[in-house]
């Protein structure tokens, strides 16, 4: 039972224009989400994350949203750049506060060409 | 901070060997989280301590997997005996209060 699904195994987007990943739960007990990114041999690195409480949190040039209703949250990349090519994980746990047991999705690849 | 400190960074042992993978956490978070990376199964948690204590061993796929923390600076995943299948890239990650999870760079271990 996968309550955490990125469908899109892969991205590609051209530098400068928006690259837009997503993710989907099943859980409606999850409250916290977060979005990793990581590099080959590293381990993942946090981007930003969303409490259920919101429904947009933006970091420069990294934006989440998160719709409830739909069970859906989005990470918006604009403009990208090169750099931010690497796999992205959607994770998620019911509580900011404790453990924060985290559920990944499987990731996207994402590619930024130039 | 060094940040998460993990060793072996990569492990190649034989099936049946016993496998033991280190983890140092950052100093002064209290909780530690072992995870698995697989092809199939995606990135799932293990287990995982607060202030050095097992919490939540619910993830450890068999009795052949043992973890333990003897101090809040140390951490160890044990594969006794190791099978083919437990080939996958080890994560350890710790966090303090009110904060996000910081990952080590993973131990990729190959079990032939």
């Amino acid at each position: 039972d996968q309550q955490v699904k990125q469908n899109s195994p892969s991205l590609s987007v051209q530098e400068g224009r928006i690259s837009i990943l997503n993710c989907d739960y099943t859980n409606s007990m999850f409250d916290y989400f977060l979005w990793y990114k990581k590099y080959p041999a590293e381990g993942p690195t946090f981007l930003i994350s969303i409490s259920s409480i919101k429904d947009k949190n933006e970091d420069g040039r990294f934006t989440v949203f998160l719709n409830k209703s739909a069970k859906h949250l989005s990470l918006h990349i604009v403009p990208s750049q090169p750099g931010d090519s690497a796999v992205y994980f959607c994770a998620a746990s019911r509580s900011i506060q404790g453990a924060q047991k985290l559920v990944f999705g499987q990731g996207t690849r994402l590619t930024i060409n130039p | 901070d060094a940040g998460v400190i993990q060793s072996p960074r990569h492990e190649v042992t034989e099936m049946g060997q016993e496998v033991t993978l280190r983890c140092k956490p950052i100093s002064g978070h209290d909780y530690l989280f072992w995870y698995r990376q697989t092809m199939m199964r995606g990135l799932e948690l293990l287990i995982y301590f607060n202030n050095n204590v097992p919490i939540d061993d619910s993830g450890m796929p068999e009795d052949r997997f043992s973890a333990k923390m003897p101090n809040a600076s140390f951490s160890t995943l044990k594969i006794q005996p190791s099978e083919p299948r437990d080939s996958a890239v080890y994560f350890c990650a710790s966090r303090g209060r009110k904060e996000t999870q910081y990952f080590g760079p993973g131990t990729r271990l190959l079990v032939l």
